[in-house]
């Protein structure tokens, strides 16, 4: 059964900091992993995927890495703003279907 | 394109009523799949339809229910409501089963309070 866990569950950086996000897996039959950002009380928007048979993905600020043998991905972002202040989501997905498995976010603020 | 949309926007209900949530996937999305998710934690994998037919569950039990139609549009029903259901449910729409396109869109939710 696939658990996922994210570390920190909270992080509170100045502007400016750049920050890594942890996400760990039990499952490494892992298909993808995915990593969403989260505004409170609103649905999910998509940050990055990243495929089973790649190491990273970038966009913009943002960099996600994917190690399947230890069963960890992060999530880099660099020279962070207040509008980065909500939480982020990793999931892990698997090969039919793709049924996400979510871990419990981290809650991030970034001070002005 | 238009993204994912889910109706009605918040709900509140009665222990032991039933309630049905909507949402419209992305043109061309063929697999719908439904999460909850309780207040501070990740969601859940409720189900998953792909082209009409139940694709996969997880661990919720019988009275929750979907249908999904041909025009990209899916329902979640849940019947006898209890008061653990009150959470945000998410759908989120993908081109297809692996490997046609696996990434996953979320529409903004639906709040369900149960009193």
């Amino acid at each position: 059964k696939q658990e996922v866990t994210q570390i920190p569950a909270a992080l509170s950086v100045p502007e400016g900091e750049n920050l890594v996000l942890n996400c760990s897996f039990t499952d490494s039959a892992i298909y993808n992993l995915q990593w969403f950002r989260q505004d409170p009380g609103k649905g999910l928007t998509s940050l990055l995927l990243i495929q089973s048979s790649q190491r990273e993905q970038t966009s913009g600020r943002l960099n996600a890495s994917l190690d399947k043998s230890s069963g960890r991905s992060t999530l880099y972002i660099a020279a962070s703003q207040p509008g980065d202040s909500a939480t982020y989501l990793c999931a892990g997905g698997r090969e039919y279907g793709n049924k996400l498995v979510f871990g419990a976010g981290t809650i991030l603020r970034v001070k002005s | 394109e238009t993204g994912v949309t889910q109706s009605p926007t918040h709900l509140i209900k009665t222990r032991g009523q039933q309630v049905t949530l909507r949402c419209s996937s992305q043109s061309g999305h063929n697999t719908v799949s439904w999460y909850q998710q309780a207040l501070g934690q990740g969601p859940q994998f409720i189900f998953q339809y792909y082209r009409e037919e139940e694709n996969g569950r997880g661990n919720f039990p019988p009275r929750f229910s979907g249908l999904q139609f041909p025009n990209y549009s899916s329902e979640l029903n849940v019947n006898a409501l209890e008061l653990d259901d009150s959470a945000l449910y998410l759908c989120a729409s993908s081109p297809g089963l692996p490997p046609e396109g696996n990434e996953q869109f979320f529409g903004p939710g639906t709040r369900l309070t149960v009193l």
